[in-house]
């Protein structure tokens, strides 16, 4: 049973483009939920959703960032017309039920220049 | 609300020596209570959590944490470190099965020294 995959597991990007970054949960498992974790800080919650529905997105910037999980395929964690303070390790994490369970990915590190 | 304080961001012990590392929680709810471990460009692994059984958890690598409600505290322990225990630790609170996000601290960096 594959874990959490996450890719790609490094990215660059120049000003203005665009990220995509992909996460596939574990078999069974229906919650994902997206952490960033910046330089010297601890994981920050961002958003968390089941299959086709965004549960909880307060932790997402108000611009530029969006997220889903289609009924097929990975989750995605869109950023537009990324910013230097964009650069960050980005974690998925899937549970096959909330609040516990929790598996996490490996990460994919985003590098903004 | 939850939030996770981990005292010590950098703690270094001797090869052989007792590891604690702090970690003290508030919640308005019953939290569920975690440890995770993180190697160097990997993602988090579980050692260990707490969800209102035992007090005292095992975990893996040789790791255990005790939950005590009176001091809101879930420190994490190690009777004997080893080379392989330096990496990142992290505690995280959660609201359990009511809760959709996990609430982490800002993580302790443990550094063996032979």
């Amino acid at each position: 049973n594959a874990g959490v995959m996450q890719n790609p597991r490094h990215l660059v990007r120049r000003r203005g483009q665009e990220a995509r970054l992909r996460c596939s949960p574990m078999k069974g498992h229906s919650h994902v939920y997206w952490y960033r974790q910046l330089p010297e800080e601890g994981l920050k919650f961002m958003v968390y959703l089941q299959k086709e529905n965004i549960i909880d997105e307060s932790g997402m910037p108000k611009e530029r960032f969006s997220a889903e999980f289609p009924k097929e395929g990975p989750s995605i964690l869109r950023i537009q017309q990324v910013v230097r303070g964009d650069s960050a390790a980005y974690f998925c994490a899937s549970s096959p039920r909330a609040g516990d369970g929790y598996t996490f990915g490996s990460g994919t590190r985003l590098t903004v220049v | 609300a939850q939030s996770v304080t981990q005292l010590g961001s950098h703690v270094s012990v001797s090869e052989g020596a007792l590891v604690l590392l702090r970690c003290n929680y508030s919640s308005s709810v019953p939290p569920y209570l975690f440890w995770y471990v993180q190697y160097p460009n990997q993602g988090l692994q579980l050692l260990l959590k707490y969800t209102s059984a035992a007090t005292l958890v095992k975990g893996i690598n040789g790791f255990e944490a005790e939950f005590k409600k009176s001091e809101t505290s879930f420190h994490l322990t190690k009777p004997s470190a080893h080379m392989s225990d330096a990496a990142e630790y992290f505690c995280a609170v959660s609201e359990g099965y009511t809760g959709n996000q996990f609430y982490f601290g800002t993580g302790t960096s443990l550094t063996v020294i032979p």
